[in-house]
């Protein structure tokens, strides 16, 4: 059973640019979450997505924002990059069933440089 | 707000040694409790999944206990390897906004050979 993707590994931007991230959930998940994790601030949420409609989000500023397809992937823009944005972007997937949430699965992460 | 706070930071132990990790919340109300293990770079591996009606659950050599009333759980690790050396996060669910996860700062774990 295929995991939760995230692509690109790795990315090198510049300050002022934009970048787009991806996630591809396992299959069967509708729930797809993003994080921010800093060795600052720890694991921060960013918001979650269900069903393509944004259902919960962090406190973060326009500049995030994201979406999700009809198949459940999920896509997170960064526009504007500033330097410390510089993080990695974690997306994890889960799945509800019978009323029972059955927890949720991380992806290997995007790791974001600005410079 | 719900905050979570897990103890000790970091741990160094040497091979062999049985050893327990805790984690806090401030909100009792909370619908789960999950841990992971990070490894540098990497992205969350689930250990295990407690429900808020659980009081333990167990895979291998782990097994993570949750007292809901109190605010806490542990996670038990028995005769510690190399290999466990990693960083371990706790994150609850709580029951009131939706499903965004509130992680601890971790702990970070280095058993020795």
């Amino acid at each position: 059973k295929a995991g939760v993707t995230q692509t690109p590994r790795y990315l090198i931007k510049t300050r002022g640019q934009q970048v787009t991230l991806s996630c591809s959930p396992i299959s069967g998940h509708r729930s797809v979450s993003w994080y921010q994790q800093t060795p600052g601030q720890g694991l921060q949420f960013l918001f979650e997505y269900f069903s393509e409609t944004q259902r919960n989000k962090g406190n973060f500023p326009g500049r995030f924002s994201g979406r999700q397809f009809s198949n459940s992937r999920s896509e997170m823009n960064v526009s504007t990059l500033e330097l410390g944005d510089s993080a990695l972007y974690l997306c994890a997937s889960s799945r509800t069933m019978g009323g029972r949430d059955y927890g949720y699965t991380f992806g290997s992460g995007t790791r974001l440089t600005v410079v | 707000k719900q905050e979570v706070t897990q103890i000790p930071a970091a741990l160094s132990v040497p091979e062999g040694e049985n050893l327990v990790l805790n984690c806090s919340f401030t909100d009792s109300a909370i619908y789960n409790l999950q841990w992971f293990r990070q490894d540098p770079g990497k992205g969350l591996t689930s250990l295990l999944l407690i429900q808020s009606s659980q009081r333990e659950q167990t895979s291998g050599r782990l097994n993570a206990s949750l007292d809901k009333s109190s605010g806490r759980s542990t996670l038990y690790i028995a005769a510690s390897q190399p290999g466990d050396s990693a960083t371990y996060l706790c994150a609850v669910r709580p029951e009131t906004s939706g499903s965004r996860l509130t992680f601890g700062e971790g702990t970070q774990l280095t058993v020795n050979p």
